[in-house]
């Protein structure tokens, strides 16, 4: 089955301890993306990969990293969480010449 | 630069009559447009999608849209609603693939 997952879905964590959020597909797909999705914002455009070893900055980089060894893995890196970075994440996928975007379920992160 | 608006942040609708959840956009180059739902405590789906061809667009649950490129405009209906399309619906365009998002319609069903 065609997905995008992610690891863990629910996260509490403290302020300054530094967290990974996996991302990970299983279509081949060449471009991938990180959004953080808070109420009355929308969906705001972390960061985004073209292909393995290309990513670049989205929107709303300030306070997280990626990285993208391998075509197949996306993951988020919060170096130092900070209370204003809790939200709902999402990672997704785009392949083909559809433009249509395949997401994970999410992961909740609570940072207190 | 692209942006989107949907012009309502909720849309109150008793059960079993029609809707229209509003999108317009910005853009001086062609796009392609999306609506995705996410129903509540869940991911989001993708519900249809305008790339080229005929500008009214069929999706899953008995949605439809029309793009309209003189009003910038690509609005999402649905002729009778079901306390089931309780969700929040949002509107995305792309000319590449960066998608630009509006920030979001909740559809509120009324039985």
């Amino acid at each position: 089955e065609a997905q995008v997952t992610q690891n863990p879905r629910y996260l509490i964590t403290v302020t300054g301890k530094k967290l990974t959020v996996t991302c990970s597909q299983n279509m081949n797909h060449e471009y991938m993306s990180w959004y953080r999705q808070d109420p009355g914002l929308g969906l705001r455009q972390i960061y985004y990969s073209m292909n393995v070893e290309v990513t670049d900055k989205g929107d709303v980089p300030e306070g997280y990293k990626v990285s993208r060894k391998e075509k197949r893995n996306f993951p988020l890196i919060l170096e130092s969480p900070s209370p204003n970075q809790t939200s709902l994440y999402f990672c997704a996928s785009i392949g083909g010449n559809s433009y249509e975007q395949y997401f994970g379920p999410g992961t909740r992160l609570t940072v207190t | 630069a692209q942006s989107v608006t949907q012009l309502d942040s909720q849309v109150p609708v008793f059960e079993e009559a029609p809707v229209e959840l509003r999108c317009n956009y910005s853009s001086s180059v062609s796009v392609y447009l999306f609506w995705y739902v996410q129903y509540p405590n869940q991911g989001l789906q993708l519900l249809l999608k305008y790339l080229s061809g005929s500008t009214l667009v069929k999706g899953i649950n008995g949605f439809e849209a029309e793009f309209n490129k003189s009003q910038t405009s690509f609005h999402l209906r649905k002729p009778s609603v079901h306390i089931s399309d309780t969700a929040e619906y949002f509107c995305a365009v792309t000319s590449n693939y960066q998608l630009i998002w509006g920030a979001g319609t909740k559809l509120i069903i009324k039985p």
